[in-house]
């Protein structure tokens, strides 16, 4: 079975400096997608970034990017010049093409410090 | 474009009552997910339909839950009877097949007291 695994319960980051999540996964797929979602205090689930497994280039999203490693099975998301809005709890999911196993890593709660 | 709903947005049972959550998903997307997210945990699937068939449901506990999207459209996800452990938010997302829809959309979903 596919895991997903953030080994960071929670991160902070000052306002305006850059900060890395981490996100390790299991799979025995070669075809895959991978996503980082965001949900704030509100509990709205917002899709930031996705990349497709078949992709080598990393996926960037504005002030968002990925540093995809598939060999690794690694998909850490980047954050530059963080702001406050950007406080939430980070998920890092996968799922296969068909769209079943969609799975959901634990989370990390990104403080965002003035 | 409307996103996901979801009704109602809080609901407080005591145990062993009923309850049921509606969802209606974004026009056109024929797939349509349950998620069920304890307090400090990602969300877990419960079910996934496609129009009005069941894809997977291996990690709904049929003893107590069911789900139906009779239409093809709009989902109830249903508790009966409630336990304690039930408390949680229930997310509704859905997702277009058209084109290799790759991305999922989520309601604000459903709180969930037990008490």
């Amino acid at each position: 079975a596919q895991t997903v695994t953030q080994s960071q319960p929670e991160m902070s980051v000052q306002e305006a400096e850059t900060v890395t999540l981490s996100c390790t996964y299991d799979t025995s797929e070669s075809d895959y997608y991978l996503f980082w979602y965001k949900q704030p205090p509100s509990r709205q689930m917002i899709l930031v970034i996705r990349q497709e497994a078949y992709k080598q280039q990393n996926a960037t999203e504005n002030r968002f990017s990925v540093n995809f490693q598939k060999a690794a099975k690694s998909f850490s998301l980047k954050i530059s010049d963080s702001q406050l809005g950007d406080a939430a709890m980070y998920f890092c999911a996968y799922r296969t093409p068909g769209g079943q196993n969609f799975v959901f890593g634990p989370g990390t709660r990104l403080s965002v410090l003035p | 474009e409307a996103g996901v709903a979801q009704s109602p947005r809080y609901k407080i049972i005591e145990k062993r009552q009923s309850v049921a959550f509606w969802c209606n998903p974004i026009s056109g997307h024929a797939t349509l997910y349950w998620y069920q997210q304890i307090l400090g945990q990602g969300p877990k699937l419960l079910i996934q339909f496609q129009n009005n068939g069941v894809v997977d449901d291996s990690q709904l506990p049929k003893d107590r839950f069911s789900a139906e999207r009779l239409k093809g459209v709009d989902s109830t996800l249903k508790i009966q009877p409630a336990k304690l452990e039930d408390s949680a938010v229930y997310l509704c997302a859905s997702r277009s097949i058209a084109g290799g829809g790759k991305t999922q959309y989520f309601g604000p979903g459903t709180r969930l007291l037990v008490l």
